[in-house]
């Protein structure tokens, strides 16, 4: 059974451009999430799909960034203008039931120079 | 959520025995014991989870003492490839569905 895969592994662009990041869960897991870890951080909790519906969007941090999961398969994560200090590895982790034990990709590095 | 604190590294020589220890001392009732274990350039795994007394799987084991303020993770004879970051979580099971991580230990097994 495939993993979660996420899409680029790395992306490097230049501040004020939009990016656009993107996961696929494990098939059949409702629930979606997106996590970061911006440098020297620890990794920080940014939303909640289940299905398509956001279930909790607490720790986006502005309205810089848009997720989207239409259909309730894959998600996308909009950042959009991208800044410096939104550069760090972003990941995506999906889980089949409300629990803690969740599957994680592998990452995108978002660099922005 | 309780806040977890846990050494920032630890090394270790393969075939010996690691334990990590995870101070939680604000654990609520309804709080579990995730850890999750990370290696470079991958996302977080899970590797185990409990509430009280001892939790043992194919992996690792998770000794949890009568009054729950700490934890240890016990990883039995680490190889090489146990070279990773663990982290401890503590939150509760159902109530919520928000990860949060804190510093992890970084733990270098030696040959």
């Amino acid at each position: 059974e495939a993993g979660v895969t996420q899409f680029p592994s790395h992306s490097v662009i230049e501040k004020g451009q939009t990016v656009t990041l993107r996961c696929d869960p494990i098939s059949g897991h409702d629930n979606l999430y997106w996590y970061r870890r911006v440098m020297g951080k620890e990794i920080k909790f940014l939303l909640h799909f289940v299905k398509e519906s956001k279930q909790d969007e607490s720790g986006m941090p502005n309205n810089r960034f848009l997720a989207e999961r239409t259909g309730g398969t894959y998600s996308t994560l909009k950042v959009q203008p991208a800044e410096l200090e939104d550069s760090g590895v972003y990941f995506c982790a999906s889980s089949q039931d409300r629990k803690y034990e969740q599957y994680f990709g592998p990452g995108t590095r978002l660099t922005v120079t | 959520l309780a806040k977890t604190t846990q050494p920032i590294s630890m090394d270790s020589y393969e075939g010996q025995e690691v334990n990590i220890t995870c101070s939680h001392n604000n654990i609520a009732t309804n709080d579990y014991i995730t850890w999750y274990q990370q290696f470079p350039s991958q996302g977080p795994r899970f590797i185990i989870q409990g509430y009280k007394t001892k939790v043992t799987n194919e992996v690792a084991s998770l000794f949890i003492p009568a009054d729950r303020k700490s934890s240890t993770l016990s990883l039995p004879r680490v190889s090489l490839s146990d070279t990773a970051v663990y982290y401890c979580l503590v939150g509760p099971f159902y109530n919520t569905d928000k990860l949060i991580f804190g510093t992890g230990t970084r733990l270098q097994v030696f040959p």
